[in-house]
């Protein structure tokens, strides 16, 4: 079954810096998900790249995507101390009514 | 903007009681999930639900659990006797086609004691 994880598990930098968090999964997917969770909180939808693209932004995101490598990358540009939070990827495939496989996340923390 | 809505936000039950977590997705959606999320570990998928029925559901989703839409605009999932394991962050999730974005509600935190 196919399998989101991250990497790294924990990451800490100064605001301003920028952040770099990896995803790898096994098997084909229709598209991939990155998600935000504050600490005991809801997910937060950030973006959806589907699997014919390779690079997507949104504001001071940039998510790619190398399909052949099965893995993803999220860049959070100059951080924040308010970006401190769990990131997660999660994929689905049509062949499963696209219900998601979430990764173990990525804990980001931005010291000020 | 509209959001995935979660009631209770927390819910406390005995074992063996039934609970019953309420949602309601984003209006003109079609697809409506289940996931949970156990203390320190992986959002884990339960059930999806698709032209009112269940469209899949995983290992985790046995006879102790159920889900409807019985109004159109509500989603439930119930636990019949919850057990301790069932303690967990239980999120909905809803989407409005198959390759979109799927949007979270703030979850419901059920503890069982």
């Amino acid at each position: 079954s196919q399998q989101g994880e991250e990497d790294p598990q924990a990451l800490s930098i100064q605001e301003g810096e920028n952040a770099t968090m990896n995803c790898s999964y096994k098997t084909s997917i229709n598209n991939l998900q990155w998600y935000r969770q504050n600490s005991g909180r809801g997910l937060v939808h950030l973006i959806l790249i589907r699997s014919n693209e390779r690079e997507k932004h949104s504001g001071r995101l940039r998510v790619t995507l190398d399909t052949s490598k099965k893995s993803s990358s999220l860049l959070i540009t100059a951080s924040r101390a308010a970006d401190t939070a769990s990131y997660f990827c999660a994929t689905d495939f049509r062949g499963s009514n696209y219900k998601l496989t979430f990764g173990k996340g990525t804990l980001l923390t931005v010291n000020p | 903007e509209p959001e995935v809505t979660q009631t209770p936000s927390h819910q406390v039950t005995q074992m063996g009681q039934e609970v019953i977590l309420r949602c309601v997705p984003i209006s003109n959606h079609l697809y409506f999930y289940w996931y949970r999320q156990i203390l320190g570990q992986k959002v884990e998928f339960l059930v999806s639900f698709y032209n009112n029925e269940i469209s899949e559901k995983s290992e985790i989703f046995d006879d102790q659990f159920s889900v409807e839409r019985p109004d159109g605009s509500n989603f439930t999932l119930k636990i019949r006797s919850t057990k301790l394991e069932d303690s967990a962050m239980y999120f909905c999730a809803s989407k409005w086609t198959g390759g979109g974005e799927q949007y979270f509600g703030p979850g419901t935190r059920l503890t069982v004691t």
